[in-house]
């Protein structure tokens, strides 16, 4: 079984500021993949980074990076200069590789103040 | 990017009736697709896969013949909520994936009210 914790119901951040979002993770397979997704008002789910579980180095895109301690089974999410139209839900999620089902965390919801 | 339509963004309906939903993958072939239902403020639950041409699987607790899901070809797939009543309303997302694919392509997602 896999499981995700996203153990930050809320988060403020300053615009131009960096924020983490923190996500642990649990589960017995070998290879797996860890996503982020993000979720505005609007509904709509906007994959963000992926880090599969044999990646050397932690994912990057764009303002976007992954810290991925696997020993420690963390994948936080790190949005640097961070934007007024970075608020939503931020959602982390696992899926096996290979496997059919991804398995999302509770979510983090980021307002970034002006 | 890859493009998943879903159909209708937002339906109200009267207790009772039926409601179909369709997604649909626009530039690639969809092998599996997924619904999932959102309450507010909460997150996504899995609530069947399907795969084209088969029967779908259904997570525990989720009622198959409450909600139909048929995957008659490789870029439709459709949820239909039968005898709709106000616990029903809900937020309702698929998502597709291709076959051996890595990513899942979200739909805009349907917001459903049964009054």
């Amino acid at each position: 079984a896999q499981k995700i914790t996203q153990t930050q119901p809320g988060m403020f951040v300053q615009e131009k500021e960096a924020v983490t979002l923190d996500c642990t993770y649990d589960t017995s397979d070998q290879s797996y993949g860890l996503f982020w997704y993000k979720q505005p008002s609007s509904g709509e789910m906007i994959f963000l980074i992926y880090q599969g579980s044999y990646d050397e180095q932690n994912a990057t895109e764009g303002r976007y990076s992954l810290n991925f301690q696997k020993a420690r089974k963390s994948a936080n999410l790190v949005i640097s200069a961070s934007q007024l139209g970075d608020s939503a839900m931020y959602f982390c999620a696992i899926s096996s590789t290979g496997g059919f089902k991804t398995i999302f965390g509770a979510g983090t919801r980021l307002f970034v103040k002006a | 990017g890859a493009v998943v339509s879903q159909h209708p963004s937002w339906v109200i309906c009267k207790s009772g009736t039926s409601v179909k939903i369709e997604c649909r993958s626009l530039d690639f072939q969809a092998t599996t697709m997924f619904w999932y239902r959102q309450f507010p403020k909460q997150s996504l639950m899995l609530m069947a896969t399907s795969n084209e041409g088969s029967k779908a699987t259904y997570e525990q607790g989720v009622e198959k013949d409450k909600f139909l899901i048929n995957h008659a070809s490789l870029t439709l797939s459709t949820l239909t909520v039968t005898s709709a009543h106000p616990e029903d309303s809900s937020f309702y997302i698929c998502s597709a994936r291709n076959l051996g694919g890595r990513d899942q392509y979200f739909g805009a997602g349907t917001r459903l009210s049964v009054l």
